[in-house]
C-alpha cells in the first residue's frame, strides 16, 4: 500500500526567507509520481509541482522546487522568497503505477504560515 | 494549468434530501474524474473513481449507493448524496487528468452543510 507522512502539522516562515516542507513516501510501485498541492483557506487545491520516479532532475517551477531523494523516499518541496500569499495548507501526494491505479494519496498536509 | 469547475460551491439542504454536485472539465476532456471528501483539518480522502461511460469504482468503505455518480460526457461528473445527514457535511472536490498527462486538476469544491 502505498503512504505518504508529513510530519510537520505547521510551520513558520520570515518573508522573503526560504522554506522546506517534509515529505516521506512508501511504495512498492517501481514508478510512481510525487505531487506538491497548495490549498488556501478558500479550499481550492493548486497544483504546485510533480515529480516523477524516473526523472534524473529535480522538478522546478518558479519559486518552487522539489528536493527528491529516492534512496531516502523523501520528496521535501522548497519554496524560495517566501510571500505572505505562500501562507496555507500543503499537501504532498502519490500516484502509483501508470497502467494501474491513477488515484492520489494525499498526506495530512502541513500548515504554513509566513510573518511579515 | 488546466480548467475544473463545481457548481454549486456551498449548500445548505435539510437532513434526507438529496444534493448533485456538478463536476466539468471547461478546456479539456477527461476520460476519467475523481471525487475526495475532506474533513475540517483533515486530508483528502478519495471517495471513487468516476470513468466516462461506465460504473464508477468506489473506494472501500464509501456507501456507492449513498454517493451515486455519474460520467455522462468527457466533461462532466457528477456527484449526488443521497438522504443526507448531518455526518454527510464535509468539503467535496473532483478533479480531472489532463489526457496523457500526470497532474490532476482540482475544482473549487463544495462545501455540504446538512443541517
Amino acid at each position: 500500500a502505498q503512504k505518504i507522512t508529513q510530519t510537520q502539522p505547521g510551520m513558520f516562515v520570515q518573508e522573503k526567507e526560504a522554506v522546506t516542507l517534509d515529505c516521506t513516501y512508501d511504495t512498492s510501485d517501481p514508478s510512481y509520481g510525487l505531487f506538491w498541492y497548495k490549498q488556501p483557506s478558500s479550499g481550492e487545491m493548486i497544483f504546485l509541482i510533480y515529480q516523477g520516479s524516473y526523472d534524473q532532475q529535480n522538478a522546478t517551477e518558479g519559486r518552487y522546487s522539489l528536493n527528491f531523494q529516492k534512496a531516502r523516499k523523501s520528496a521535501n518541496l522548497v519554496i524560495s522568497a517566501s510571500q505572505l500569499g505562500d501562507s496555507a495548507m500543503y499537501f504532498c501526494a502519490m500516484r502509483g503505477a501508470k497502467g494501474g491505479s491513477e488515484k492520489l494519496v494525499f498526506g495530512k498536509g502541513t500548515k504554513l504560515t509566513v510573518n511579515p | 494549468g488546466a480548467v475544473v469547475s463545481q457548481h454549486p460551491s456551498r449548500v445548505i439542504c435539510k437532513s434526507g434530501t438529496s444534493v448533485k454536485i456538478e463536476c466539468r472539465s471547461l478546456d479539456f476532456q477527461a476520460t476519467t474524474m475523481f471525487w475526495y471528501r475532506q474533513f475540517p483539518k483533515q486530508s483528502l480522502m478519495l471517495m471513487a473513481t468516476s470513468n466516462e461511460g461506465s460504473k464508477a469504482t468506489y473506494e472501500q468503505g464509501v456507501e456507492k449507493d449513498k454517493f451515486l455518480i455519474n460520467h455522462a460526457s468527457l466533461t462532466l461528473s457528477t456527484l449526488t448524496v443521497t438522504s443526507a445527514h448531518p455526518e454527510d457535511s464535509s468539503f467535496y472536490i473532483c478533479s480531472a487528468r489532463l489526457p496523457a498527462r500526470e497532474t490532476q486538476y482540482f475544482g473549487p469544491g463544495t462545501r455540504l452543510l446538512v443541517l
